[in-house]
């Protein structure tokens, strides 16, 4: 069965170190795939996306993911966090089929700012 | 404004009642998805369209779950009979079409039924 696994419910980390958010997917081919970040109050907005090409992906806000295929995995880092980058950030995988665009959601990683 | 709009962001409402929850997608996007978000969860898909045909719906939590899109433009999610397990934030997305096209979030209706 097709699913995201965010390992990390809650990830706490010091303003200005590096930060990693796990993202592992079973799926039948190669997805898209996505990171997105939900601030309170908020919805959804788009980090970045991989679909082909280049494993290493550069999103917005300082942030980049590597695709790895051996191990099913599509992190998300970045080299020093603020404060600001406090949110929940959800990994998905996609599309469900081909006539359908539906994505397959993580149950997202809150991530904590440390002053 | 050119994002996704949703309308309200709060409805408060009472056991038994009847809601409406709207969403105004981008301009020119064919595909818009409703999806219901718990507190502490990631969104779950409720259904899908692509301009005004309903192409998935199997999300839809009951038959008291209802959406439409009849111009292929503003969309509307109806909850008849609210129950309080409805109580969550209900997030609209659409996008170009094309499985590689990322969705693009409303701010949510956040729904607490009393």
């Amino acid at each position: 069965a097709q699913s995201v696994t965010q390992p990390d419910i809650h990830i706490t980390v010091s303003e200005g170190a590096s930060l990693e958010l796990r993202c592992n997917y079973s799926y039948g081919a190669t997805p898209y795939l996505f990171w997105y970040v939900q601030s309170p109050g908020q919805g959804l907005q788009l980090l970045l996306k991989y679909f082909s090409g280049d494993t290493l992906v550069q999103g917005i806000k300082g942030f980049e993911a590597e695709f790895k295929r051996s191990q099913s995995s599509f992190n998300l880092r970045k080299p020093s966090v603020h404060w600001s980058d406090a949110a929940e950030y959800f990994c998905a995988v996609g599309p469900l089929m081909d006539s359908n665009y539906q994505l397959i959601w993580g149950a997202g990683t809150k991530l904590i700012i440390k002053p | 404004g050119a994002g996704v709009s949703q309308s309200p962001r709060y409805k408060v409402a009472k056991r038994g009642q009847d809601v409406a929850l709207r969403c105004d997608p981008i301009s020119g996007h064919v595909s818009l998805f409703w999806y219901q978000q718990a507190l502490g969860q990631g969104p779950e898909f409720l259904t899908y369209f692509q301009n005004e045909a309903q192409l998935d719906k199997s999300g839809l939590p009951s038959d008291r779950f209802f959406a439409e899109r009849p111009e292929g433009s503003v969309s509307t999610l109806k909850i008849q009979r609210t129950q309080q397990e409805d109580s969550a934030v209900y997030l609209c997305a659409s996008s170009s079409q094309g499985g590689d096209q990322p969705q693009h979030f409303g701010d949510g209706t956040r729904l607490s039924i009393l």
